[in-house]
């Protein structure tokens, strides 16, 4: 059972667009919705996170929008530049047992296009 | 400052094989874990310890063995390699609760 679906599995798009991931999530003790950046041949690294008691938030050029009541949350990337291509992750935690443990969505490959 | 060390980069094994994966932290973060990424699959936990002393099971933990040596080291065992556990490995460690997880650069394995 996936517990947080991430789409699309890749995104193509032009500099200076704007890439939305999305995540949907099953579990409604999830209370830390991080996103993870990763380029090729290293490890994820943390990108921005978000917790339920906010409905945006913003570092950067990257803004995490969150949906309490639809158990959904997006990443866009504002003004995306070619440094930016890698592959996105969400994931959540939270919840008793579970606070210990982060779950991953699939992953996005994003490529920006000079 | 090095943060997650993971040894080795890369290692390729025939099936059968046994090896053990080393992974060590400077963070003096208690929980660490092992995941595994293949293509299309994202990150899968194997298996975690949340503090010295404990370990527990993730979503894919049949085939692999951990240790947790002390608060700083955790390794990954492998006591038969087989090919379906070809994939790049990572280790990551985190302070408990809503703090970010820092991973290694993961050791990419290859079982033939």
């Amino acid at each position: 059972q996936q517990q947080v679906k991430q789409s699309p599995q890749s995104l193509i798009v032009q500099k200076g667009g704007i890439p939305i991931i999305n995540c949907a999530y099953e579990n409604t003790a999830f209370d830390y919705f991080p996103w993870y950046q990763q380029f090729p041949g290293k490890g994820p690294a943390l990108l921005i996170a978000i917790r339920p008691d906010v409905s945006e938030k913003k570092e950067g050029r990257f803004t995490i929008s969150f949906n309490k009541s639809a158990k959904q949350f997006s990443l866009h990337i504002m003004d995306s530049q070619p440094g930016d291509s890698a592959t996105y992750f969400c994931a959540a935690s939270g919840g008793g047992g579970s606070n210990y443990k982060l779950t991953f969505g699939k992953g996005t490959l994003l490529t920006v296009n000079p | 400052n090095a943060g997650v060390t993971q040894t080795p980069k890369f290692q390729v094994l025939k099936t059968g094989q046994s090896m053990t994966l080393q992974c060590a932290q400077d963070m003096n973060h208690n929980s660490m874990y092992w995941y595994r990424q293949d293509p299309g699959m994202g990150l899968r936990l194997i298996y975690y310890s949340a503090s010295e002393g404990t370990t527990d099971k993730g979503e894919v933990p049949n085939g692999y063995n951990v240790s947790r040596l002390n608060k700083r080291e955790f390794s990954l065992r492998l006591e038969s390699a087989a090919p379906s556990q070809t994939s790049v490995y990572f280790c990551a460690s985190r302070t408990p609760g809503s703090s970010p997880l820092h991973f290694g650069n993961g050791t990419r394995l290859t079982v033939t």
